[in-house]
């Protein structure tokens, strides 16, 4: 299994839709988790940090699962900008410097 | 503008070429990282540094060094690439440890032939 696991889509959204993936995690007592977003192998970029009491920020909100290790990210009235590759991050307990990353769920969203 | 810049963003080269690819950042960060990502792979940690003069192993160091002689600079050297380091690479850099947001470059991709 995976250390951290990604559907990889791709999710083929409508434009102003609704939508909302998964990522799961396979070490109980990880620490921090992110959400990142990487625009058509570009470098990725932080999208939002996902607190145990869940995050929003505008659109976006990430929810964090610990009884069943997995973040969520939701997307609400999607653009067509917020097509790309969403990437699941999560820092393992005990380390300070090691990043785990999910392979990335593709969202295309449509006109 | 803060940003961490690497060079060169494309390369072809032979196998058993040496070869380095750049890093700086200006954001005066003290931590630093190289990764690879590949197809179907989510990114994975080649070597990371804490500070100048201290570096360490990541997840996948075989093949690759790096050094750490000044705050700014992260260079990752291949002494003898080898086809399956064909990849696209990039370099990091944060403020702080893991838990803290990373700056990315833009990019090395790497083809060996």
């Amino acid at each position: 299994r995976k250390e951290v696991e990604q559907d990889p889509g791709p999710f083929n959204v409508p434009e102003g839709a609704t939508v909302a993936f998964n990522c799961t995690y396979s070490n109980s007592a990880s620490q921090s988790f992110f959400w990142y977003r990487q625009d058509c192998r570009k470098e990725p970029k932080l999208l939002m940090s996902v607190y145990s009491s869940g995050n929003e920020d505008g659109r976006f909100t990430a929810q964090l699962n610990r009884a069943s290790q997995y973040i969520s990210l939701l997307i609400r009235d999607s653009k067509l900008s917020d097509s790309a590759t969403y990437l699941c991050v999560v820092n393992p307990q005990g380390s300070n410097y090691q990043l785990i990353w999910g392979a990335g769920t593709k969202l295309i969203i449509k006109p | 503008e803060a940003q961490v810049t690497q060079n060169p963003r494309y390369l072809i080269t032979v196998t058993g070429k040496k070869l380095t690819v750049t890093c700086s950042q200006n954001m005066n960060h003290e931590y630093m990282s190289w990764y690879r990502q590949d197809p179907g792979l989510g990114l994975r940690q080649i070597y990371y540094s804490m500070n100048v003069e201290v570096t360490d192993k990541g997840d996948v160091p075989e093949g690759y060094k790096v050094s750490r002689k000044e705050k700014r600079n992260f260079p990752l050297i291949l002494e003898s690439p080898s086809p399956n380091q064909t990849s696209l690479y990039f370099c990091a850099s944060s403020s702080g440890p893991a838990n803290t947001e990373a700056f990315f470059g833009q990019g090395t991709r790497l083809t060996v032939v």
